[in-house]
C-alpha cells in the first residue's frame, strides 16, 4: 500500500518570503501522480499543482512549483512571494493512474503567512 | 453549474442514531468518493464508486454504507452512529475511466456524534 508523509505539522513565514513544504511517499509503482491540495479555513479542498511521475520536468503554476525527486520519493512544494491568502492547510497526495484513481493523502502541513 | 454539493453542512447526532449524507454533482462525472478528515490527519477514503450502481470499500469503510442509484448522487449512510465517527466528511467526483482527471471536492459536512 502507498503511504504519504508530511513531516512538518506547522510552518510560518513572513509575507513575500519563499517557503518549501516537504512530502515523501512510499510506493512500488513506477508510474503514478502526485498532487498538492490547499485547504483554507473555509475547508474547501483546492488543487494547487500536480505532477506525473513519468515526466522529468518539475510542474509549475504561477508562484507554486514542485521539486520532484523520483529516486528519493520526494515531492516538495515551493511557494514564492508568499501572500496572506496562502495561509491554509496543505496536503500532499498520491494516486495510481489506473483503476478508480483513489487519492492517498499525507497528514497535512498548516502554513501561516504573517503580515 | 454548482459543481459538487453536500447536504447537510452540519449535523449533531446522538450515539446510535442513523443518518444519510447526500452528495450531488452536476458535471456528469463517472467516479465519486467519500472521505473523512480527522484532526491531525489527512483525508481518508471511506467508500467510492466508479459508476452508477457500483460501490467499493476504501481505507476506512467500517460503520458506513453507500449507494449510487443515480449517476449524479452518492449517498453515505451511518446506521448506528458512534462518537468515533465525529469528523468532517468530504465528497469528491472525477470524470474519466481512461485518463487522469482532477478530483473536485464538495464543501464538507461536519458531523458531531455525542
Amino acid at each position: 500500500a502507498q503511504t504519504v508523509t508530511q513531516s512538518q505539522p506547522e510552518m510560518s513565514v513572513q509575507e513575500a518570503e519563499t517557503v518549501t513544504l516537504s512530502c515523501t511517499y512510499d510506493t512500488s509503482e513506477s508510474n503514478y501522480y502526485l498532487f498538492w491540495y490547499k485547504q483554507p479555513p473555509s475547508r474547501q479542498m483546492i488543487l494547487v499543482i500536480r505532477q506525473e511521475a513519468y515526466k522529468q520536468q518539475n510542474a509549475t503554476e504561477n508562484r507554486f512549483s514542485v521539486n520532484f525527486q523520483k529516486a528519493a520519493k520526494s515531492f516538495s512544494l515551493k511557494i514564492s512571494d508568499s501572500q496572506l491568502g496562502d495561509t491554509a492547510m496543505y496536503f500532499c497526495a498520491f494516486m495510481k493512474p489506473l483503476g478508480a484513481q483513489k487519492l492517498v493523502f499525507g497528514q497535512g502541513t498548516r502554513l501561516t503567512i504573517n503580515p | 453549474n454548482a459543481g459538487v454539493t453536500q447536504t447537510p453542512k452540519f449535523r449533531v447526532l446522538k450515539t446510535g442514531q442513523s443518518m444519510t449524507l447526500l452528495c450531488a454533482q452536476d458535471m456528469n462525472h463517472e467516479y465519486m468518493y467519500w472521505y473523512r478528515q480527522d484532526p491531525g490527519m489527512g483525508l481518508r477514503l471511506i467508500h467510492y464508486s466508479v459508476g452508477e450502481g457500483t460501490t467499493a470499500k476504501g481505507e476506512v469503510p467500517d460503520g458506513y454504507n453507500v449507494s449510487r442509484l443515480k449517476k449524479q448522487n452518492f449517498l453515505l449512510g451511518l446506521e448506528s452512529a458512534a462518537p468515533s465517527q465525529t469528523s468532517v466528511y468530504f465528497c469528491a467526483s472525477s470524470y474519466s475511466k481512461s485518463r487522469l482527471e482532477t478530483q473536485y471536492f464538495g464543501p464538507g459536512t461536519r458531523l458531531l456524534v455525542l
